[in-house]
């Protein structure tokens, strides 16, 4: 079985630009989570959906930053336009409706560097 | 607020020796659950054990045990027989709340490790 796959796994772009990332959940799990760590710091949970709906967007930074799962499948995070303080690994994550809570799968992340 | 703290920025052990990781907790919900992650260089986040707040005994998985003091609201990671593929980030997290299929997650700063031969 396929775990959560992130693309791209690294992107740099200029302050300024817009960049899309893409988050591909395990197959199944209506739970899709974004967390980001910026250098040095904690990782910080971004959003939640359940589905395709959004059931928690405290984490996100700012109306620069917009998540969609459209048909509750893979999820989208674009970032427009992007600024310095951006820069960070971004993790997706997701877990069934009802399993064990002990299992939360992260993607590999996305490493994205603003210039 | 729910809060995680890693004092240890970071910890050097020897291969075949044990180390313990610190992490200290904050919250005033009874329900909650502990989980320690650790982060290759790769990148991935790989989950490594889980404890609950209600858990009565301490958990464990395999070179993995977590020491749980409840009232002291620590839950050290204690990783035996240390071996080299075992340096990496390794960070604290807690979920708070009883769980209802709904899992975000705060987490520590991390602890980075770096066992030598």
């Amino acid at each position: 079985e396929a775990g959560v796959t992130q693309f791209p796994s690294h992107s740099v772009i200029e302050k300024g630009q817009t960049v899309t990332l893409r988050c591909d959940p395990i197959s199944g799990h209506d739970n899709l989570y974004w967390y980001r760590r910026v250098m040095g710091k904690e990782i910080k949970f971004l959003l939640h959906f359940v589905k395709e709906s959004k059931q928690d967007e405290s984490g996100m930074p700012n109306n620069r930053f917009l998540a969609e799962r459209t048909g509750g499948t893979y999820s989208t995070l674009k970032v427009q336009p992007a600024e310095l303080e951006d820069s960070g690994v971004y993790f997706c994550a997701s877990t069934t409706l009802d399993g064990d809570p002990k299992e939360q799968y992260f993607g590999p992340g996305t490493r994205l560097t603003v210039t | 607020a729910q809060k995680i703290t890693q004092t240890q920025p970071g910890m050097f052990v020897q291969e075949k020796e044990a180390v313990t990781l610190d992490c200290t907790y904050d919250t005033s919900d009874p329900s909650y659950g502990l989980f320690w992650y650790k982060q290759p260089s790769s990148g991935e986040m790989i989950f490594l054990i889980y404890q609950g707040s209600y858990d009565q005994q301490n958990a464990t998985e395999g070179r993995y045990s977590l020491n749980f003091q409840k009232a002291r609201k620590s839950a050290n990671l204690v990783i035996s027989a240390s071996q080299l593929g075992d340096s990496a980030m390794y960070f604290c997290a807690m979920r708070e709340g009883g769980y209802t299929g709904f899992q975000k997650l705060v987490f520590g700063t991390g602890t980075r490790l770096l066992v030598s031969p």
